[in-house]
This record gives structure tokens, sequence and C-alpha cells, in this order.
């Protein structure tokens, strides 16, 4: 079965300031890793996914992930935080084998301080 | 524009009673799910559908039903039997295909009177 941990469910940053959210997946095949963000009372939108080829992958927002098979890891990073960036951030992840279900972690809510 | 359609924004319940949560869709996705949200968890999947006609339970869809009888529409009742009804409904769709992304709609927030 899969699974997927998101280490920390609050972060706080500065303005400015690097934003590292992690995220831990486990999958017995290669697996299809995404990235969505949430504002308060509205859906999910697509920041980035990772499928094959390229490791480093860039999304909307100045957001980028790197996919680490080694470390079965996709963390989400963004130089400099800005204080649109305040929302909650869910990691997922799904395979051939899940079809088309996700499995998503329990969130990161960002603060960014001013 | 495409895109996914949640209605009502809002919606209360009494006791004892079902209501059904609407979601449409214009994106021509073949599959289309439905998620419950409580807070400071992340997302479970209640029911999923990948092709008319046809679906199947999630991880919790005791005191759920849907039904999916038009490739663009995919309702949720939430019945009597779901004794924590309250909680952010949130619908997705996407197209054939593990590595394509699920869209989401803007949620329908349920709360019990």
């Amino acid at each position: 079965a899969q699974s997927v941990t998101q280490l920390g469910s609050h972060v706080s940053v500065s303005e400015g300031a690097l934003v590292l959210l992690r995220c831990n997946y486990s999958s017995s095949v290669p697996p299809y890793l995404f990235w969505y963000v949430q504002y308060p009372n509205q859906g999910l939108q697509l920041l980035l996914k990772y499928t094959t080829g390229a490791t480093l992958v860039k999304g909307i927002n100045g957001f980028e992930a790197e996919f680490k098979k080694s470390e079965t890891s996709f963390h989400l990073t963004k130089p400099s935080a800005h204080m649109s960036d305040a929302a909650e951030y869910f990691c997922a992840v799904t395979d051939k084998a899940a079809g088309n279900k996700l499995t998503f972690g329990g969130g990161t809510r960002v603060l960014v301080k001013p | 524009d495409g895109g996914i359609t949640q209605s009502p924004k809002y919606l209360f319940r009494k006791e004892g009673q079902n209501v059904t949560l609407s979601c449409e869709q214009n994106l021509n996705h073949d599959a289309m799910y439905w998620y419950r949200q409580d807070p400071g968890q992340g997302l479970r999947l209640i029911y999923y559908s990948q092709i008319v006609n046809d679906f199947q339970k999630g991880d919790i869809a005791e005191g759920y039903s849907v039904s999916r009888e038009k490739k663009e529409s995919f309702p949720l009742t939430v019945t009597s039997a779901q004794k924590n009804p309250t909680a952010f409904y949130l619908c997705a769709s996407k197209t054939w295909g593990g590595n394509q992304p699920q869209h989401f709609g803007d949620g329908t927030r349920l709360s019990i009177l």
C-alpha cells in the first residue's frame, strides 16, 4: 500500500526566507508525485508534478521539487517566501498499480511572517 | 472556461436528513472523485468513478452514496447513516492515465443544525 508522510503539520517562515516542505512516500513501483496548494475554503490547486524524466521539477508561483528515489522523498522548496504563499500544502502519490487513485499526506500549513 | 463546479458552497443538514452535494465538470474527464476533509487532516477518499454507470468505494464510503449517470456529473448523497457528516467535501476529476493530475472543485462545507 502507498503512504505519504509530510513532516511538520505547521511551518512558519519569514517573508523572503526559504520555504522547505518535506514529503516522503512509500510505493512498491515507480511513483507519480504531486504537490497541491489549498487556500482557505477553496479546492486544491496543482503546483507541480513528477512522472518521469528530470528529477527537478519546476511549478507555478516559483516552487520546485526534487524527486530523490534513494531517499523516497519529494521535498518542495521556494527560495523566497511571499505573503501570498500562506496556505496549506499537500503532497500526493500514485503509481501504475494504484491506477487513478491518489494517496495524500496530512498537509503542511505555512505561515509567512512579515 | 473548463472546470469543476460544486454546489452549494455551504449546506446545512438536520439530524436524520439525507442531503445531496452536486459536482459537475466540463473538462471531458473520465474519472471523478469525492473526498472528505476534516480540520487538520488530509483528504480521505469516499467514492470514485472511472467510467459512466460504474463507481467504487473509497476508504470511508459508509454512510455515503453516489451515482454516475452522466460523464459530467457525480453527485454525492450524505445519508442519515453518516453519524459525523460535518466536514468540507471536495470533488475532483481527471483524464485517463495514472500520471495525470486530479483537478478539484472549490468544495462544499456541510454542517449539522
